[in-house]
């Protein structure tokens, strides 16, 4: 049961235009979500977060629209460029009567390439 | 700050022998590790979550026989995989965590069980 879904595998951008990743949850338990970037044989490094007491988070060239209603989240990257190409992986985390370090659920990534 | 290492990198062993992993946390103190696994365009999958001085919490199917995982100190947290079997070939990721929602993650461990 994947609770957490990136749809896409892949996605192609060129330069100096916006990138747009979307990921989908089933689990309306869910209140932290998070944008993840990976490269090959490493770990995924933190690039942002948002509540589920907002609809959107922005970072520099990085934005996070979350709409509850739909379950979905999107992380726009505006504008793209060829440092970004990496994979993607959105998580989310039930914080809800828990304390100490949550759970992440994450899904399935997608590779981003941003072209010349 | 908040840097986590692995190591080995990459390590290959039998079919049969185990292999253990370190995982630690260079300049903080982690009260959570957990353990991922990821194979080949899927996703990371949680193997287990582990507080220092407790007994480690599996995932549902993931066997604790054969994922030993050891979290004796703050800094430091161990998986060895036991009688490894090429099915067990994976790269396998810790993160630590700090505070309620912060995790940072190690670079990894590729393991090839011939």
């Amino acid at each position: 049961d994947q609770q957490v879904k990136q749809n896409s595998p892949s996605l192609s951008v060129q330069e100096g235009r916006i990138s747009i990743l979307n990921c989908d949850y089933t689990n309306s338990m869910f209140d932290y979500f998070l944008w993840y970037k990976k490269y090959p044989a490493e770990g995924p490094t933190f690039l942002i977060s948002i509540s589920s007491i907002k609809d959107k988070n922005e970072d520099g060239r990085f934005t996070v629209f979350l709409n509850k209603s739909a379950k979905h989240l999107s992380l726009h990257i505006v504008p793209s460029q060829p440092g970004d190409s990496a994979v993607y992986f959105c998580a989310a985390s039930d914080r809800r009567g828990s304390q100490g370090a949550q759970k992440l659920v994450f899904g399935q990534g997608t590779r981003l390439t941003i072209n010349p | 700050g908040a840097v986590v290492s692995q190591h080995p990198s990459w390590v290959i062993c039998k079919s049969g022998t185990s292999v253990k992993i370190e995982c630690r946390s260079l300049d903080f103190q982690a009260t959570t590790m957990f353990w991922y696994r990821q194979f080949p365009k899927q996703s990371l999958m949680l193997m287990a979550t582990s507080n220092e001085g407790s007994k480690a919490t599996y995932e549902q199917g993931v066997e604790k026989d054969k994922f030993l995982i050891n979290h004796a100190s703050l800094t430091l947290s161990t998986l060895t995989v036991t009688s490894a079997h090429p099915e067990d070939s994976s790269f396998y990721i810790c993160s630590a965590s700090r505070a309620f929602y912060e995790q940072y993650f190690g670079p990894g461990t590729r393991l090839t069980v011939t």
